[in-house]
């Protein structure tokens, strides 16, 4: 296993909240990633982060704000959450030793209502 | 085009069979290629890194083909615990990867 943990797993909430996911790692990885998988449009980025204090977009962000504080640690953030915004929320990371790998979190279920 | 694109799928095939997974990709300049599989409601599993010789690891075989941009997947004498999404997955620019969008395979006893 990565050593990677992501909470909540499960998070039903209701249009115009805010929701933050966080994924956790131990491997002390400098490139975190977060995704949305929905049926008929596969894995989509939305933010990732290459070190400490440094995200950058990916090609859904729109909606979705991100913060890096520590190494371990990759929070999303869903300002006002929408029915659009339900998905399944995958955070992966990358050794990132000259090969582009990524191994993912074991993601979580987001239902907007 | 779409950046990458997979067999459309699903492959359903009995148990003992082989079968093979075409994926094409647009960006020339690509140079990392993998192959992961997806069980259902699980994350992704990097299943092989595929090389420019071509890589075996057991039943499976990964090949590349740079001139025609596609990548290949085979399984060999498939078993009933291979029945899973299997994800292509190729390099872009500035440290990102791209997901083809999964092939679904059954395998039947």
């Amino acid at each position: 296993d990565a050593g990677i943990t992501q909470s909540p797993r499960h998070k039903v909430t209701e249009t115009g909240t805010p929701v933050t996911l966080r994924c956790h790692q131990t491997e002390n990885h400098r490139y975190m990633y977060w995704y949305r998988q929905d049926p008929g449009h596969g894995l989509r980025l939305i933010h990732y982060s290459y070190g400490v204090k440094d995200t950058d977009k990916g090609e859904v962000s729109d909606g979705y704000s991100v913060s890096r504080s520590k190494t371990e640690d990759f929070l999303l953030t869903l300002e006002s959450a929408t029915s659009s915004q339900t998905s399944v929320y995958f955070c992966a990371i990358s050794p990132r030793s000259e090969t582009y790998e990524q191994y993912f979190g074991p993601g979580t279920r987001l239902t907007v209502t | 085009r779409k950046e990458v694109e997979q067999d459309p799928g699903p492959f359903n095939v009995p148990e003992g069979a082989t079968v093979a997974f075409n994926c094409t990709y647009s960006n020339s300049a690509s140079q990392s290629f993998f192959w992961y599989r997806q069980d259902c409601r699980k994350e992704p599993k990097l299943l092989m890194s595929v090389y420019s010789s071509g890589n075996e690891d057991g039943r499976f075989t990964a090949q590349l083909n740079r001139a025609s941009q596609y990548i290949s997947l085979l399984i060999r004498d498939s078993k009933l615990s291979d029945s899973a999404t299997y994800l292509c997955v190729v390099n872009s620019p500035y440290d990102k990867v791209i997901f083809g969008p999964g092939t679904s395979l059954s395998v039947i006893p």
